[in-house]
């Protein structure tokens, strides 16, 4: 069955990066694109932008394009988000989420775990 | 870039019907597929509805979507509500320029 796990909780002091692990199961890594998107205590969901599991192709949303990184290692099929200069406004639960693409449209169709950053002085 | 808005909760009683609508504040709701989905409390979100109206292989037919160009707004529709649909539920869409935009969730309470 197709899982996707996810690396542990993180603490971090504003100014720091992070990077979140997910690993990948059950299915032909290169085939599926990998979204991350995250949810901050008691908010809503919030796309950070998408890779391509295929080709190492990046789509990240414009408001964090010049902090956030994305990449994958097909060989462990493992995709990665690094996130630098981290805000203590961006504690939140960081999921990775599998994109089922067909006929031009995408949706997620699994999601991760998510993983807890904690961003505090 | 567009927004999608929900009814930040609504309520029902089991057994009953509820629609929760999803609209959106430029360009069509037809032009892009719409996404639903559910988050229980203390869990990752799972995929209910893709593609307006599709079901995920595991999802009951109780579970249905729809859209109405005339209010530019999507609706998922969950029939015979049990307890266990207590939970938060998202829309999603995207444009050319927006690749993913989530609604900001219903809170779906069974009572």
């Amino acid at each position: 069955q197709v899982q996707l796990v996810q690396s542990g909780a993180e603490v971090k002091k504003p100014g720091a990066s992070v990077k979140v692990s997910c690993k990948a199961s059950g299915y032909t890594f290169t085939t599926y694109g990998i979204s991350w998107v995250r949810q901050a205590p008691g908010q809503g969901l919030e796309w950070m932008g998408w890779i391509s599991a295929y080709n190492g192709y990046t789509n990240y949303a414009q408001k964090l394009q010049d902090r956030v990184t994305m990449t994958t290692d097909t060989s462990t099929s493992k995709a990665y988000m690094e996130l630098r200069s981290l805000r203590s406004d961006e504690t939140a639960v960081y999921y990775c989420a599998r994109e089922n693409c067909s006929g031009g449209s995408c949706y997620i169709d699994y999601w991760g775990q998510g993983t807890l950053v904690t961003v505090s002085s | 870039n567009f927004m999608l808005t929900q009814p930040h909760s609504v309520s029902e009683s089991p057994g009953k019907t509820v629609t929760i609508s999803c609209t959106r504040s430029s360009g069509s709701i037809a032009s892009n597929y719409v996404q639903w989905y559910q988050q229980r409390p203390g869990s990752s979100p799972t995929t209910v509805i893709y593609e307006d109206n599709q079901r995920p292989s595991g999802v009951p037919d109780r579970f249905s979507g729809s859209i109405d160009s005339s209010s530019n707004s999507a609706s998922l529709t969950i029939s015979g509500l049990k307890t266990e649909d207590e939970a938060d539920y998202y829309c999603q869409s995207y444009d050319s320029n927006n690749p993913w935009v989530f609604g900001g969730g219903t809170k779906l309470t069974v009572l």
